[in-house]
């Protein structure tokens, strides 16, 4: 499978804090992309990070991609307790691109 | 504009039951696929569609059948359900686009909860 793998599972922190949540994955890959899930809910799509690219950002969000690792982070800066969820990548597969596999994801509490 | 509505909401089933769940979009989009989640496993893709007429396996597609008779709907459908597919079930769709350049996000249903007793 190249489903990508989340680390940590699981990460609380304090609001105004960082939080950096990491995927791996395992073959070479088209689109990376990260999605939260609050309680109960649906994903919501939060940023779209292609092969070619190193970095992007999104508001509080930055992701980077390191293709040669296989490896992505996503950061949220200043962190607000609106933000508690869980995280996950997704990614296609250089020869599967229609396919996105998800991860297990990152649950994330941020405390008042 | 709806999004992506799934029906039902929420289902209990005894073993050996059939149903089908149902997934509807209102953008056009010609993807769409099923998920499934369970604790501590995220989403696995059980089977998706890239267009009216066509389906595909995704990881773990034993069990479950669908079908795309319509580009807005995609119909996911237990045979003889078992307790082992207990699980929320989510649907998604996207836009069009030929090539691994063209890729968009997903839009997700809310969720089908459904347990097998």
């Amino acid at each position: 499978s190249q489903q990508g793998e989340e680390d940590p599972q699981a990460l609380s922190i304090q609001e105004g804090e960082n939080a950096t949540m990491n995927c791996s994955y395992k073959t070479s890959i088209n689109n990376l992309q990260w999605y939260r899930q609050n309680s109960g809910r649906g994903l919501v799509h939060l940023i779209l990070i292609r092969s070619n690219e190193r970095e992007k950002h999104s508001g509080r969000l930055r992701v980077t991609l390191d293709t040669s690792k296989k490896s992505s982070s996503l950061l949220i800066t200043a962190s607000r307790a609106a933000d508690t969820a869980s995280y996950f990548c997704a990614t296609d597969s250089k020869t599967s691109y229609d396919k996105v596999i998800f991860g297990p994801g990152t649950s994330l509490s941020v405390i008042p | 504009n709806a999004g992506v509505t799934q029906t039902p909401k929420f289902r209990v089933l005894k073993t050996g039951q059939s149903m089908t769940l149902l997934c509807a979009q209102d953008m056009n989009h010609e993807y769409m696929y099923w998920y499934r989640q369970d604790p501590g496993m995220g989403l696995r893709l059980i089977h998706y569609s890239v267009g009216e007429g066509t389906t595909a396996k995704g990881e773990v597609p034993d069990g479950y059948n669908v079908s795309r008779l319509k580009k807005q709907n995609f119909l996911l459908g237990l045979e003889s359900a078992a307790p082992s597919q207990t699980s929320v079930y989510f649907c998604a769709s996207r836009a069009t686009g030929s090539g691994p350049s063209s890729y968009n996000e997903q839009f997700f249903g809310p969720g089908t909860r459904l347990t097998v007793l």
